[in-house]
Parts: C-alpha cells; structure tokens; sequence
C-alpha cells in the first residue's frame, strides 16, 4: 500500500527546534519529488519546501534560512528540520508526494501539528 | 510570483444540484492547474490534475476545464460526502479556497 506517515509534531517554545518525519512505504522516496506543505489552524494549504530526486531544495520565503528538507534513502524517509521556530509556524505539517508528471501532490500523509507557544 | 484566486469563498447548495467553482491565475499557467478536496480533520485529497484529468479514484461527476488563466471544477450532482473545502494549486501556489456547504 502506498502510504506516507508524518511523525515528530508537538509544541515548542518560540525559538526552538523541532524534527519532523514522513515515512514512506510502497514507494522510494529518493525517486521522488517530495515536499512539506502546512496549514494553519482554520487557514489553507502553504507549500513549505521541496527536495527533488537528484537532492535540489527549495524552500517557501517565510521558512528559507530556517528549515531544512533532507531524506534518508535507506530508511525511505523525508524530514523537516525546523530551527528558530516562530508563533506563525503553528500549523499541521503534511508530507507529500509532488508527481513531477502530474504537477500535482499524488500522495499525502495524515499530518503531524506542531504548535510554537510559550 | 503566480497567484491564484477562487471564487466563491463559499457555495451553499443542496445533496443533487450541481457545484461550480471558479479559479482564476494572475498569469497563463497553460494547463498546469491541480484541484484537492479537503474534509475537517482529513488531508487533502487530489480530485484532478493538468486542469482535467481525473485522478484515480475520482468518480466521475467530478470534471475539471480550462486553461491559461480561468479554470473550473463542476461537480455534476452533489453527494453527501461532497460537502468539504475545495483548493486549486499550480506548483508551489494554493488558491485560497472554496467552501461547499450544505444549504
């Protein structure tokens, strides 16, 4: 089954750092385009950044200098490294898989939310 | 920077009549355009994509037209799992979305 499991959400106090993990199965994640998108609570979807199959990122304004997109191709998993987290951070963060050919996000995960509050 | 806007914020209509949602680019993006529905608690899920074609899965009272700027997502006859929150998206832009409710 193909299938994407986000992990590693929670709060955290303003300037803190949170990890977050997407499993993957039924799919390698490394032949893939795959990106991070959030939404905040009661708001829409925001496209957070994008690790491509050869290891090009990109990363949405509001986020550059501060979150890291990286995978781990042995264990099939993407990440999201947030640093300096901010209030306007609070959001569910979905992983999913960005079909190149398609140009459209195939596959999601159930989100994890990350809440930054002191 | 592409934008994209959709109209209404919110449709309200009855289980059976037909839903017609509208979305607009700030620019041409050919036929690159991606509809998702979305459902409280739930995560997306992708509807249609290259602005018509049908993901798999997807019955077929869902339909998706258009190109360049304006783009549609018509809903034949409304089901009761239908009523949710409809987003379009053209790479790394959403659209704001639109509601469809219960009359």
């Amino acid at each position: 089954e193909v299938q994407l499991v986000e992990s590693g959400g929670g709060l955290v106090q303003p300037g803190g750092s949170l990890r977050l993990s997407c499993a993957a199965s039924g799919f390698t994640v490394s032949s893939n385009y795959m990106s991070w998108v959030r939404q905040a609570p009661g708001k829409g979807l925001e496209w957070v950044s994008v690790i491509y199959s050869g290891g090009s990122t990109y990363y949405a304004d509001s986020v550059k200098g501060r979150f890291t997109i990286s995978r781990h191709n042995s264990k099939n998993t993407l990440y999201l490294q947030m640093n300096s987290l901010r209030a306007e951070d609070t959001a569910v963060y979905y992983c999913a898989r960005d079909h190149g050919d398609l140009g459209a996000f195939d596959i999601w995960g159930q989100g994890t939310m990350v809440t930054v509050s002191s | 920077e592409i934008v994209l806007t959709q109209s209404p914020a919110t449709l309200s209509l009855s289980p059976g009549e037909r839903a017609t949602l509208s979305c607009r680019a700030s620019q041409s993006v050919s036929s690159y355009l991606a509809w998702y529905q979305q459902k409280p608690g739930q995560a997306p899920r992708l509807l249609i994509y290259d602005a018509s074609n049908r993901a798999t899965g997807i019955p077929a009272r869902f339909s998706g037209s258009g190109s360049g700027t304006d783009f549609t997502l018509t809903i034949s006859s409304l089901e009761p799992e239908d009523f949710a929150v409809y987003y379009c998206q053209q790479r790394f832009t959403f659209g704001p979305g639109t509601k469809v409710d219960i009359k």
